[in-house]
């Protein structure tokens, strides 16, 4: 079984442009969760998408968006980049989004 | 608030125990979860728990005490690929897909 595939794997952006990252979760998992990872934070929460919708958000501005289409794959968008977007960018899913969570290599984004 | 605590880093000798502790003060409970991550690599999960009480898998076992806010992740036969960071994750809310995580442990395995 294939595990949870992203998109790309490395990006390097400017500060002002805008990024969008892909995840293909587990075959037949239909929760999607993404989670920025740096240093000094460590890793949080993005938002959780369940069946196209979104089901949780974490506490990011709305440049921060994301969505999940009819086959669970999920794109998350982040607009007008700042350097301090600079992060690993993680998604995982699972089946229901109360069993346990696989994630994926995630993306790693530089912005200059 | 939301706090969730473990040590930034543990050191131990191969062949060794170690165990990482966790506390967390959340707003509400829903499960704890372990993952390991090595580093530039994705978080794999060990162990989860939900009622009091210890579960064990293999090398690994965790345990929670929800009246205490607290959990351990105990590693037995330390190996040097276990040299990673630890992770300890609280689903406050009624799903599991919205994690809270600490910060890690790093352990160091040493010959």
């Amino acid at each position: 079984k294939a595990g949870v595939t992203q998109t790309p794997r490395y990006l390097i952006k400017t500060r002002g442009q805008q990024v969008t990252l892909s995840c293909s979760p587990i075959s037949g998992h239909r929760s999607v969760s993404w989670y920025q990872q740096t240093p000094g934070q460590g890793l949080q929460f993005l938002f959780e998408y369940f069946s196209e919708t979104q089901r949780n958000k974490g506490n990011f501005p709305g440049r921060f968006s994301g969505r999940q289409f009819s086959n669970s794959r999920s794109e998350m968008n982040v607009s007008t980049l700042e350097l301090g977007d600079s992060a690993l960018y993680l998604c995982a899913s699972s089946q229901t989004g109360n069993t346990e969570a696989f994630f994926g290599q995630g993306t790693r984004l530089t912005v200059v | 608030g939301q706090n969730i605590d473990q040590p930034t880093e543990m050191t131990a000798t191969e062949g060794a125990i170690v165990q990482i502790n966790c506390t967390y003060q959340t707003s509400g409970f829903n499960g704890l979860f372990w993952y390991q991550q090595h580093a530039g690599e994705a978080p794999t999960f060990l162990s989860y728990n939900v009622l009091d009480g210890l579960e064990e898998k293999g090398r690994f076992s965790s345990f929670l005490s929800r009246s205490k806010g607290y959990s351990y992740l105990l590693l037995k036969e330390l190996q040097m690929k276990d040299s990673a960071s630890y992770l300890c994750a609280v689903a406050a809310d009624d799903s599991w897909g919205k994690l809270q995580f600490g910060a890690g442990t790093q352990v160091v395995v040493t010959p």
